[in-house]
Order: C-alpha cells, then sequence, then structure tokens
C-alpha cells in the first residue's frame, strides 16, 4: 500500500544550524502539508503546498521556515536557523484532492527534530 | 478560528471491551468535518472514522463508531470488542468544509491501553 516517507526518522542539531526534512509524498496526491509536534502538546499545522506554491501557513511558519518540491517526488521542509524550540516530531501529510473535506490526509511517521 | 479539546490523556481498556474517547470542539462554521485519526507507537497516523457535521446518522467503520452531538459539539469515539492492535494514540481533529486546503486541528490526543 502507498505510503508517505519520512527522513530522518531522528536528528539531533546544534542551535543555529540549518535543517531539511525529507518527505516523499504518495506519487499521485497533488497535496502536500507539513505539522509539528512538541512533545506533550497538540498536533499544529505549519503549511499546505499545492502546484508548487504555499497555499496556506500558519503562524508558526516563519522566516525561518521553507518549503520546496525540488524534484516532483521530494517535499522538503527547511529551518534555516534552528532553536531550542524547533524541537519537535514534525510530519509531513499528502492528500489527492484539497480542503474540501473530503480529502483525506496519509502522514509518515514524522521525523524527530532535537536542537540542543 | 477552531478547537478541539480531549480530555482523558490516557484510557485504558481490556482485550474485547468497549471503550470510548471523548472529545469536544469549538467552530464558528457550520459545515465542517470532524475525524479520529489513530498513531500507533513509532508508525504513522491513520484515518479511524471520518463524519460530515450536516449528517445526522453518526459513522461507523466495523468496531469503531462515533457519538456525534452537534448542539452540544461532542464527537467520541467508541471502540467495541477492543484488540490489543488498538493500542495508540488517538487524535481527534477538525476541518472546515470549503477552506481550500486540509487544514486540521487537532485535539492533544488520547493515549489508549489494551491489556489482556
Amino acid at each position: 500500500e502507498p505510503e508517505v516517507t519520512q527522513t530522518p526518522s531522528h536528528q539531533v542539531t546544534q542551535m543555529g544550524q540549518e535543517v531539511i526534512l525529507r518527505c516523499v509524498p504518495i506519487s499521485n496526491h497533488l497535496y502536500f502539508y507539513w505539522y509539528r509536534q512538541i512533545l506533550g502538546q497538540k498536533v499544529e499545522f505549519l503549511v499546505s503546498f499545492y502546484n508548487n506554491e504555499i497555499s496556506e501557513k500558519s503562524e508558526i511558519f516563519d522566516d525561518q521556515f521553507s518549503v520546496e518540491r525540488p524534484d516532483g517526488s521530494n517535499f522538503t521542509l527547511k529551518i534555516r536557523s534552528t532553536k531550542l524550540e524547533d524541537s519537535a516530531m514534525y510530519f509531513c501529510a499528502s492528500s489527492v484532492t484539497g480542503g474540501q473535506g473530503t480529502g483525506e490526509l496519509f502522514f509518515g511517521e514524522g521525523s524527530r527534530l532535537t536542537v540542543l | 478560528a477552531q478547537t478541539v479539546t480531549q480530555s482523558q490523556p490516557e484510557m485504558s481498556v481490556q482485550e474485547a471491551e468497549t471503550v470510548t474517547l471523548s472529545c469536544t470542539y469549538d467552530t464558528s462554521e457550520s459545515d465542517y468535518y470532524l475525524f479520529w485519526y489513530k498513531q500507533p507507537p513509532s508508525r504513522q497516523m491513520i484515518l479511524v472514522i471520518r463524519q460530515e457535521a450536516y449528517k445526522q446518522q453518526n459513522a461507523t467503520e466495523n468496531r469503531f463508531s462515533v457519538n456525534f452531538q452537534k448542539a452540544a459539539k461532542s464527537f467520541s469515539l467508541k471502540i467495541s470488542d477492543s484488540q490489543l492492535g488498538d493500542a495508540a494514540m488517538y487524535f481527534c481533529a477538525i476541518i472546515r468544509m470549503n477552506s481550500g486546503y486540509s487544514t486540521l486541528t487537532f485535539g492533544k490526543g488520547t493515549m489508549l491501553l489494551v491489556s489482556p
């Protein structure tokens, strides 16, 4: 069964370093998302991406964050200069359709980012 | 803004028994979808069940059913004949219809423990 895959599963980095989290969405999906979950807190929406551009983003998704789909298969989240508070589990998701409410999101297993 | 509250951080159930996970939400929208997602340990979140707010009939999927009380803004999940494989974190989520993109708002989650 097709699934969303994420790499790395866990990354440890020093504060101020750049981090790239990678995702391979399901091949026929058109909408891509990043969510994150700080330990013990809610899963929070970061950004959605469609047709090679950001379609919606939350307040969390500031200038330190960027996303791109460099090669038609990967979908990446870059954090330019990591802060301690960026430590979280980052989930990638994809869907066939958009947010008419019918589009089921398929999630990856998550990438755990630890910033020291 | 939409909010989702799961007041039970953890629930326990024995195999073959029935358990109900609670979820309340708040939204100013009249049309929306509600979801329960399941996240087994170290695995991706998968959709368990979906409810359209305009439908009065409660959704069911095999052993999973919901009790949707629109006026009370309550959306509980009932798991019948619990199995060891049901042990997971369960997230309640909401999305407004015609939002354009699938921006889910999640609750904090309820960890379900299943004992033999």
